[in-house]
């Protein structure tokens, strides 16, 4: 199993839904995990951050972490067409100060 | 704009070459990680300088190399060019008490012919 895997999409999604995106980790991540947005020929930026488990919400985004099941998604409500983007999962490897990132997953919100 | 800056934008080189990358951390912050990036994928981590020392390097062999200042600017070296090379280069600073939340620089496209 690869540290950190993201299904790679397209993600289709009609403006105004909720967005769900899901992030999968191995044993040997760790328990920090980071949501990074990036638009088509631009650099990741970070949106949101989750360290413990459950949820954590800033705005119109939710990041939810569990870890018995070694999954981190991130909810997107009221979806813009603004939100289209290639989103990045990322966690921190365990007794490593590096940061794994799965390959993203594409996401179209559909006006 | 996260304050990071990287020179140049983009950047074409011949197999063999060697290229020299530069990127300019957000103020205030001492660890800077490179990533590297290639088409569809997450970015790679490279290595990472804090307070000018290598801290960490994942799976990329010698000929990539690096250096960071002690104004927190660092650069990227590349040695003996590998058509595979070609990609986004991605700097990313941080703070050292931080050190995972990572604010991306706009990157540098190599192409390698």
């Amino acid at each position: 199993q690869k540290e950190v895997e993201q299904n790679s999409g397209p993600l289709s999604v009609p403006e105004g839904a909720i967005a769900s995106l899901n992030c999968t980790y191995s044993d040997r991540v760790s328990q920090s995990f980071f949501w990074y947005r990036q638009y088509s020929g631009k650099s990741p930026e970070l949106i949101m951050s989750i360290y413990s488990n459950g949820d954590k919400e800033d705005g119109r985004f939710t990041a939810q972490l569990n870890k018995a099941s070694q999954y981190v998604s991130l909810l997107i409500r009221d979806s813009q067409p603004s939100d289209s983007a290639t989103y990045l999962c990322a966690g921190d490897m365990n007794r490593d100060d590096k940061i794994i990132f799965g390959k993203g997953t594409r996401l179209h919100i559909l006006p | 704009e996260t304050g990071v800056t990287q020179s140049p934008t983009h950047l074409i080189k011949t197999r063999g070459q060697q290229v020299t990358l530069r990127c300019s951390s957000q103020s205030g912050h001492n660890t800077v990680s490179w990533y590297q990036q290639a088409l569809g994928q997450g970015p790679q981590f490279i290595f990472q300088y804090y307070r000018e020392e290598e801290n960490g390097r994942g799976n990329f062999p010698p000929r990539f190399s690096g250096l960071q200042f002690p104004n927190y600017s660092s650069e990227l070296n590349v040695n003996a060019l590998e058509l595979d090379d070609s990609a986004l280069y991605l700097c990313a600073s941080s703070l050292g008490d931080n050190l995972y939340e990572q604010y991306f620089g706009p990157g540098t496209r190599l192409t390698v012919t």
